[in-house]
């Protein structure tokens, strides 16, 4: 079955950096695209970023353009979310979403549990 | 950019009810491009409905979707205790650039 389990969150103060992980398995993970999503506490879903399925396209939400940086190893079955510049607005919950496109049906069907990103002095 | 506005923002309702949950978009969307994730307390979203109006797999057949242009609509037919939780519809930007953008969301809260 499809697992995508993300790693690499915690305490972090403004102005550092993070690296998020993201471990894939139950699918042929090159041949999906990848996004992260996060949520801020007691808040809704906010897109952060989506990465082709090669890797030759990424793109970002807003509030994260220039800071974030999305990156996958299809080797190793694994998403990255590179985070700097980090500031308590960035505080949440980040999950790893597998994207899908099948029969005209363009979604997202399977998130991981999340990792939580606390920034914070 | 579109924008996706849920209503209402809290439902209360009592298990056996039904609940009808609306998502209205800011401009014309491909209904393909449309789907619903509900969100469970302390939990992660799980995908409920794809293309505006099919079940994902595992999910019961009490979860319907409609709609089409702007206006979505998610029914529950008759609300199950695990039911109670959060609902977002979320949106696909496009094959070029598979933004996604969500609803503020709908609580189903047991009244």
């Amino acid at each position: 079955q499809v697992q995508l389990v993300e790693s690499g969150g915690g305490v972090v103060q403004p102005g550092g950096s993070l690296r998020l992980s993201c471990a894939a398995s139950g699918f042929t993970f090159s041949n999906y695209g990848m996004h992260w999503v996060r949520q801020a506490p007691g808040k809704g879903l906010e897109w952060v970023a989506v990465i082709w399925k090669d890797g030759s396209k990424k793109y970002y939400g807003d509030s994260v353009k220039g800071r974030f940086a999305i990156s996958r190893d299809n080797s190793e079955n694994t998403l990255y979310l590179q985070m700097s510049s980090l500031s308590a607005e960035d505080t949440a919950l980040y999950f790893c979403v597998k994207d899908i496109w099948d029969r005209g049906n363009y979604y997202v069907d399977y998130w991981g549990r999340g990792t939580l990103v606390t920034v914070s002095s | 950019e579109i924008v996706l506005t849920q209503s209402p923002g809290t439902l209360s309702l009592s298990p056996g009810e039904g609940a009808t949950l609306s998502c209205r978009a800011s401009q014309t969307v491909n209904s393909g491009y449309l789907a619903w994730h509900q969100q469970r307390p302390g939990q992660a979203p799980r995908l409920l409905i794809y293309g505006g109006s099919n079940r994902a797999t595992g999910i019961p057949d009490r979860f319907s979707g409609s709609g089409s242009g702007t206006d979505f609509t998610l029914t529950i037919s008759r609300l199950e205790p695990e039911d109670f939780a959060v609902y977002y519809c979320q949106h696909y930007g496009s094959t070029s650039l598979p933004r996604l953008t969500f609803g503020g969301g709908t609580k189903v809260e047991i009244k």
